[in-house]
């Protein structure tokens, strides 16, 4: 069954530095992998997500990730992190069978000024 | 802008007491999806449906939970009789198909505290 485990449940950065949050996959067939940000008492929104075409997949708000197929990961990155990226951050994984998306335990982050 | 909308939005109730979660789909989208989110197990794929068909309800408790698409506007989600662990945030997704490669729309959520 594919999975996905995020690193770190909170990571906490200031204002200007690199994010860096982190996700490794768990998939016996090629992954589809997706990033989902949740802002407080909202619901979850796509930030990015790759599909098998460029392995560095550009999303909203400044954030990339990039798929490593040797490291099964796809971590999320954004070069200068602002106040209004403090949020829950969701990696997910679905494969080409189906929907069935699984989403891991989410990493929180804070942003300091 | 096209969004998928949950009522309520809110609700508390007492143990014992029926609840009904209402979702309506994204116009156009033909697959609803039911989640739960709590602090202790995270996001949970409850059940979903595909043209209003459920494909898979493994993620529900199948004694008191119960999911249904009455018409492609609108699916919901019963519990009865209502537990307090039953305590969470209940999020519905629309997407525009089964595609792997398909985004899920979230809806804002129904948080749920049951005494």
């Amino acid at each position: 069954a594919q999975s996905v485990t995020q690193l770190g449940s909170h990571v906490s950065v200031s204002e200007g530095a690199l994010v860096l949050l982190r996700c490794n996959y768990s998939s016996s067939v090629p992954p589809y992998l997706f990033w989902y940000v949740q802002y407080p008492n909202q619901g979850l929104q796509l930030l990015l997500k790759y599909t098998s075409a460029a392995t560095l997949v550009k999303g909203i708000n400044g954030f990339e990730a990039e798929f490593k197929k040797s490291e099964t990961s796809f971590h999320l990155t954004k070069p200068s992190a602002h106040m209004s990226d403090a949020a829950e951050y969701f990696c997910a994984v679905s494969d080409q069978r189906n929907n069935d998306m699984r989403f891991g335990a989410g990493t929180r982050l804070t942003v300091k000024p | 802008d096209a969004r998928v909308t949950q009522t309520p939005r809110d609700k508390v109730t007492e143990m014992g007491q029926e609840v009904t979660m209402r979702c309506q789909p994204i116009l156009g989208h033909n697959t609803v999806f039911w989640y739960r989110q709590t602090m202790m197990q995270g996001l949970e794929l409850l059940a979903y449906f595909r043209n209003r068909a459920p494909l898979d309800d493994s993620g529900m408790p199948k004694d008191r939970f119960s999911a249904e698409m009455p018409d492609a506007t609108l699916a919901t989600l019963k519990i009865q009789p209502s537990e307090p662990r039953d305590s969470a945030v209940y999020f519905c997704a629309s997407g525009p198909g089964l595609a792997g490669t398909d985004t899920q729309y979230f809806g804002p959520g129904t948080r749920l505290t049951v005494l």
